[in-house]
């Protein structure tokens, strides 16, 4: 599985777009990006993936660049309930286990 | 309400005892895997199974044991030879068509006494 590199933490001001980046150079053509997010003391929770195209879906989106190597997890407006871990995987999608970075702390403020 | 459940929320373990942590599911899933989580660390994968009576080590498999005679169920002994058990441990489950998008029950914080 491809590694991922991303920012120890990031703040971002409630209501305002948080916008969380991801490198993944060394991606291979048959691994996907997923998203997870880990609330604390909770187990994590599914987030999106995706491939080549961006997706997006009643939580998030995600944009990834034409080239593969980063992406970009957009949460659109912000709250209090979305400070948490967030955790960019780079996985074949038939693979056999998901690995966990030590992801990124996002701090919502009010 | 379809989801994984793990039980207990908390568990202490003595020296020299064996302990195990519950996990089942009603998605109907056929994969399932364990996790352990550390401190400020990510997760690191303990076991897996993909199907009934079958499982697989993980990364870091010394100590611990699983059994999988449901598919509903897959059990986590933390044997007497896992030295340092002190840890939040995590179940999950997939359908095998998406092993990428799995659903993480709320977790077990295991203490050692």
């Amino acid at each position: 599985d491809a590694k991922t590199t991303q920012p120890p933490s990031m703040d971002c001001a409630e209501g305002r777009a948080a916008n969380l980046p991801c490198n993944h150079s060394t991606i291979s053509g048959n691994e996907y990006v997923y998203w997870y997010r880990q609330i604390h003391s909770q187990g994590p929770q599914y987030i999106i993936h995706g491939l080549k195209n961006n997706e997006t879906n009643e939580m998030a989106s995600l944009i990834i660049t034409e080239d593969r190597k980063s992406s970009t997890l957009i949460l659109p407006h912000a709250t209090l309930r979305d400070t948490a871990v967030y955790y960019c995987i780079a996985s074949p999608q038939y693979g056999n286990k998901l690995v966990f970075g030590a992801g990124t702390i996002l701090r919502v403020k009010s | 309400d379809g989801g994984i459940t793990q039980s207990p929320k908390y568990l202490f373990r003595k020296e020299g005892q064996n302990v195990t942590l519950s996990c089942e599911q009603n998605l109907n899933h056929d994969a399932m895997y364990w996790y352990r989580q550390d401190p400020g660390q990510g997760l690191r994968l303990i076991y897996y199974s993909q199907i009934v009576n079958d499982f697989q080590k993980g990364d870091i498999a010394e100590g611990y044991s699983v059994s999988r005679e449901k598919k509903e169920s897959f059990p986590l002994t933390v044997t007497s030879a896992q030295k340092n058990p002190t840890a939040f441990y995590l179940c999950a489950s997939s359908s095998l068509a998406g092993v990428g998008t799995q659903y993480f029950g709320p977790g077990t914080r295991l203490l050692v006494l």
